[in-house]
């Protein structure tokens, strides 16, 4: 079993949908838990980052964890074609070794 | 808003030549990281370096890999003798601190080839 699996994609939305991405891991050690956005050829661009269980929200962004399930879920509201990117989870326990899923590639359609 | 930079954006070396690959993190960071991504995998962890020591390593960086923090504003990846299955995205990343409410910060990254 893969440490964090993550659906490659691609979702194509139109534009003002709501995206819904997520990431299921097998190391309850993880403790840590960030959503990054790529854009071709660019780094990992820091979106969101959550500690323990709940829900956390920026702007139009929601990110979501549930611990017990293993199971984390990140929420774009009100989507626009710049959205169009390559979502990354990554995940950290008590070190500060990244472990990321494969990605999700995003198209929103205008 | 402060960034990581990184040069070059794109190498090309001969196989069996060295590497360097630089960095500048942002500035009142301590810890500093390198990644890599090969096209179409994960993006995934190399090493950790905080104090001028290595932190924390993974079984990708044998000891054909080095990091060196030559001055207060630079951080370098070092590749000895370069093999066809280094060509990847090598990303470097910086932190405030190594607990995960301080998240890291990517640079652009440097694309190498090996030829």
């Amino acid at each position: 079993q893969k440490e964090v699996e993550q659906d490659p994609g691609p979702l194509s939305v139109p534009e003002g949908a709501i995206v819904s991405l997520n990431c299921t891991y097998s190391n309850s050690a993880f403790q840590y838990f960030m959503w990054y956005r790529q854009y071709s050829r660019k780094g990992p661009e820091l979106l969101m980052y959550t500690y323990s269980s709940g829900n956390k929200e920026d702007g139009r962004f929601t990110a979501q964890v549930d611990k017990s399930s293993k199971y984390i879920s990140l929420f774009i509201r009100d989507s626009q074609p710049s959205d169009s990117a390559t979502y990354l989870c990554a995940m950290m326990a008590a070190g500060n070794k990244l472990t990321f899923g494969g990605g999700t590639r995003v198209l929103v359609k205008p | 808003e402060p960034e990581v930079t990184q040069t070059p954006s794109h190498q090309v070396t001969q196989m069996g030549q060295e590497v360097i690959l630089r960095c500048v993190p942002i500035s009142n960071h301590l810890y500093f990281y390198w990644y890599r991504q090969i096209l179409g995998q994960k993006v995934e962890f190399l090493v950790s370096f905080y104090n001028n020591e290595i932190s924390e390593k993974s079984e990708i960086f044998d000891d054909q890999f080095s990091v060196e923090r030559p001055d207060g504003s630079n951080f370098t990846l070092k590749i000895r003798s370069t093999k066809l299955e280094d060509s990847a995205m090598y990303f470097c990343a910086s932190s405030r601190t190594a607990h995960g409410n301080q998240p890291q910060h990517f640079g652009d990254g440097t694309r190498l080839s090996i030829l």
